[in-house]
């Protein structure tokens, strides 16, 4: 089964910062790589799929980049509503998927 | 507008079973795969189980493969999880979730959750 990790478990940044969440698999799954932000209290929703696309609807400050085993996501100038909690996800094996453990992003 | 609605969810005893459903509408159900997902509260995201949109290939994490089931019935525009044999650690909001492909991708939608709890 393919391992997810991301890194870091939490940040705190400033409205404005650059934020970049690194996930890493444990085995190569080419681009099959998705982002979710999950605010409290709601379902998580769909930010990039397949590395680097942006859903329909997402700000374009979101970017995702990475191949392989090794994937970013760039918050290029946080805002304060980015606050919660992202989450990658392989979807290299068609329906067996795994998600990482998140990372927890706070606005100061 | 794409919706889906899970429902089913409760206490229920270790041991026993449970059946979720999810009722989807907006959306094409027989052309995308379909997934099930649960979080315990507090904590992170888990994929239970995956199906494509013609029930050729399934999928079950390691946590629930043999006790739990997952089918679809297109004509009814629904997805479920049967649950069986249920445990303490199965107790979680479960959500449904629509795939973005036939097959395996991103899920680009989610239900509102229903609560498994399990316990005596």
């Amino acid at each position: 089964d393919i391992q997810m990790t991301q890194s870091p478990s939490s940040l705190s940044a400033s409205v404005g910062d650059r934020v970049i969440i690194t996930c890493r698999a444990s085995q190569n799954i080419d681009i099959y790589l998705n982002w979710y932000q999950q605010k409290p209290g709601e379902a998580p929703k769909l930010l990039i799929y397949a590395t680097s696309n942006l859903q329909s609807g997402v700000p374009s400050r979101f970017s995702g980049r990475g191949s392989g085993t090794d994937f970013t996501l760039t918050i290029s100038s946080l805002h304060a509503e980015d606050f919660g909690t992202y989450y990658c996800q392989e979807s290299y094996n068609t329906v067996l998927f795994t998600f990482g453990p998140g990372t927890k992003v706070d606005v100061k | 507008e794409v919706q889906l609605v899970e429902s089913g969810g409760g206490l229920v005893q270790p041991g026993k079973s449970l059946r979720l459903s999810c009722a989807a509408s907006g959306f094409n159900f027989n052309d995308y795969a379909m997934h099930w997902v649960r979080q315990v509260p507090g904590k992170g995201l888990e994929w239970v189980s995956g199906i494509i949109w013609n029930s050729a290939s399934i999928g079950y994490a390691d946590s629930v493969k043999g006790r739990f089931t997952i089918s679809r019935d297109d004509a009814k525009n629904s997805l479920y999880l049967q649950m069986d044999s249920l445990r303490a650690e199965d107790t979680a909001l479960y959500y449904c979730a629509k795939d973005r492909h036939s097959s395996g991708s991103g899920l680009d939608h989610w239900g509102p959750g229903t609560l498994v709890t399990v316990s005596t």
